[in-house]
């Protein structure tokens, strides 16, 4: 079955940076993108941006530019997520999310949530 | 930027029906995706192009789409039902992605 799972939780002091990873299996990694979103705790969700897993091509959200950054590595069908500078309110948990290629599907398949602590 | 306005929340009986709205403007127009989150948990895909159905999700819930506002309706409410739902649009002007301000079900 179509499974996303993330990384484990995340401690971090501001200022580091943390790479969080999205491994898909029971499915072709390739012939679906993949989306990031935040929450923020006690709060909705957030659409961080996505990556095309065929060609690359991150797209980056307002608000998410400079110190998030998509990446991908096919040959273990996994995601990444890395943000870098991290600041206290990057606090929250991130999720990844499948998507069809034809983006009138919706996102089908989530992973289980990465939670990013930044505190000093 | 595109903005979709959900209700805060919602309360419901069991066996009633709950309808849930999310405001945007034109959004007829727009393909609209429904999200059902439980507490501590990941969102779930409920519905998707405005009333499509994913393998798994019970045929109480559907979905209506016109003018400036859409719908999801969840007939015969159980208590497992009781979850966070947030609505979904692609918002071609910026092109991103926009979720909803979410509303909190609440089974009585």
């Amino acid at each position: 079955q179509v499974q996303l799972v993330q990384s484990g939780a995340e401690l971090k002091k501001p200022g580091a940076s943390v790479k969080v990873s999205c491994k898909a299996s029971g499915y072709t990694f390739t012939s679906y993108g993949l989306n990031w979103v935040r929450q923020a705790p006690g709060q909705g969700l957030e659409w961080m941006g996505w990556i095309n897993t065929n060609i690359g091509n991150p797209k980056y959200a307002q608000g998410f530019t400079g110190r998030f950054v998509f990446s991908f590595d096919t040959s273990v069908s996994t995601a990444y997520l890395h943000i870098n500078s991290l600041k206290p309110e990057d606090t929250a948990v991130y999720y990844c999310a499948r998507e069809s290629t034809t983006g009138t599907l919706g996102f089908d398949s989530w992973g289980q949530g990465t939670l990013v602590t930044v505190s000093s | 930027s595109y903005l979709l306005t959900q209700p805060p929340s919602v309360s419901v009986a069991p066996g009633q029906t709950a309808r849930i709205t999310c405001g945007g403007y034109n959004i007829g127009s727009r393909s609209v995706h429904w999200y059902q989150q439980k507490p501590g948990q990941a969102p779930v895909l409920v519905l998707y192009d405005g009333g499509g159905r994913p393998s798994g999700i019970p045929e109480r819930f559907s979905g209506s789409n016109s003018g400036n506002s859409a719908t999801l309706t969840i007939n015969r409410v159980e208590a497992g039902d009781e979850a966070d739902y947030y609505c979904q649009v692609w918002d071609f002007s910026s092109d991103h992605y926009v979720f909803g301000t979410g509303t909190k079900v609440t089974v009585l």
